[in-house]
């Protein structure tokens, strides 16, 4: 199946730092997801991106289906920022498989 | 709208209990989903169904059965459960092939 690697893994920052988030896939994708997975379990959505950019607020997200990759911009960074941040894709051969990176920890500190 | 409802948010059971998981979406979504997911650990598929017929089967064992009453509910009746199967369970819908998938708050589930 489909891997999909997300970096790091880890990540802590201030509060108002920046910050970039990549994603590489192995296969050409239909569907490609940015998830932010707060304390208690809920998987929000951030972006639906298969291709090209988009932004909202202080987020935004890059997608370069060519190359297999998604990049997820923070800018300012703050504490509600805290959580995991997921990618998940779906192959282009279309089984509707979403399958979830292996995550990315952030954490703002005040 | 684009919201999911799973009940219960909280649920303990014995290893000889039976139980059910439900979800809910009034989305108009053809397709259903459920994630298993472990602590420290990305959510991982279990089933699909589309148009409320189970497209999907990640060989998931026989004590986990899923069932699509009508095209806004998914169930997953649990019975005879291990310790091993306690995680959070997420149900997700989307339109489709393709399409952007939402999920709900999950289900905690602690098998004693």
């Amino acid at each position: 199946g489909i891997q999909v690697e997300q970096s790091p893994p880890d990540l802590i920052l201030q509060e108002g730092a920046n910050s970039t988030l990549r994603c590489n896939f192995s296969d050409s994708v239909n569907n490609l997801q940015w998830f932010h997975q707060n304390p208690w379990g809920q998987l929000i959505n951030l972006f639906y991106i298969p291709s090209g950019t988009k932004q909202n607020g202080r987020l935004s997200a890059t997608t370069v289906a060519t190359e297999r990759y998604s990049l997820l911009y923070i800018s300012s960074s703050q504490t509600t920022d805290s959580g995991v941040y997921f990618c998940a894709v779906e192959p282009d051969f279309g089984n509707e498989k979403l399958t979830f990176g292996t995550g990315t920890r952030l954490t703002i500190i005040p | 709208d684009t919201e999911v409802t799973q009940t219960p948010k909280h649920l303990v059971m014995g290893m000889t209990n039976k139980k059910s998981l439900k979800c809910e979406q009034h989305m108009g979504h053809r397709a259903m989903y459920w994630y298993k997911q472990k602590a420290k650990k990305p959510p991982e598929l279990m089933f699909v169904y589309s148009y409320e017929k189970l497209s999907i089967n990640e060989s998931v064992p026989s004590r986990f059965s899923p069932e699509c009453p009508n095209s806004s509910l998914l169930n997953l009746h649990l019975h005879a459960l291990q310790p091993e199967d306690s995680a959070l369970y997420l149900c997700a819908s989307s339109h489709g092939q393709g399409a952007d998938a939402f999920f709900g708050q999950g289900t905690r589930l602690t098998v004693v």
